[in-house]
């Protein structure tokens, strides 16, 4: 089993829509979680950081399940804007470095 | 502020040429690092810092060499540049290991 895995996608929504995507991690230890976006040929900027059940910014939301060892990320109301990939990473702890998913691409579409 | 930059933005070489990719933040962050992203492979630790004079291997080291002889600067070096390091360089820094900042990225082809 990966230690980060994501469904790749393409997740493709009509403008408005909401959309949730799934990240799961293996280690059981884990401290702390992170969405970044990356636009294409762009690099991964930081989105939203998780550091206990779930955090909140906006549009977006992200949501903690230890005892089932995944994050989600939801979008509401869905902006042609929000077409990225976006990546799961993860902070495994005892100060080893963050293991990063392979990204799940969103395609909002008009 | 600038945050993160990366020179060159494009480079070709030629196997066995040498080169050096610079990164410089503004922010005065301790910890930077240099990642590579190949399709289907996401991102990969090449090598990171946590402070001026400090360096450490990452996930895929060989191949590279790296200095932070400044704190605002992490150089990456390739001094025998293979087919295999045609990627997309990314430096990051950051306050802790957790919450990075990346730069524009380096997109290296080697013929």
């Amino acid at each position: 089993r990966k230690e980060v895995e994501q469904d790749p996608g393409p997740f493709n929504v009509p403008e408005g829509a909401t959309v949730a995507f799934n990240c799961t991690y293996s280690n059981s230890a884990s401290q702390s979680f992170f969405w970044y976006r990356q636009d294409c040929r762009k690099e991964p900027k930081l989105l939203m950081s998780v550091y206990s059940s779930g955090n909140e910014d906006g549009r977006f939301t992200a949501q903690l399940n230890r005892a089932s060892q995944y994050i989600s990320l939801l979008i509401r109301d869905s902006k042609l804007s929000d077409s990225a990939t976006y990546l799961c990473v993860v902070n495994p702890g005892n100060n080893r470095k963050l293991i990063w998913g392979l990204g799940t691409s969103l395609a909002v579409n008009p | 502020n600038a945050g993160v930059t990366q020179t060159p933005k494009f480079r070709v070489l030629k196997t066995g040429q040498s080169m050096t990719l610079l990164c410089a933040q503004d922010m005065n962050h301790e910890y930077m690092y240099w990642y590579r992203q190949d399709p289907g492979m996401g991102l990969r630790l090449i090598h990171y810092s946590v402070g001026e004079g400090t360096t450490a291997k990452g996930e895929v080291p060989d191949g590279y060499n790296v200095s932070r002889l400044k704190k605002q600067n992490f150089l990456l070096g390739l001094e025998s540049a293979a087919p295999s390091q045609t990627s997309v360089y990314f430096c990051a820094s950051g306050l802790s290991h957790y919450e990075q900042y990346f730069g524009p990225g380096t997109r290296l082809t080697v013929t």
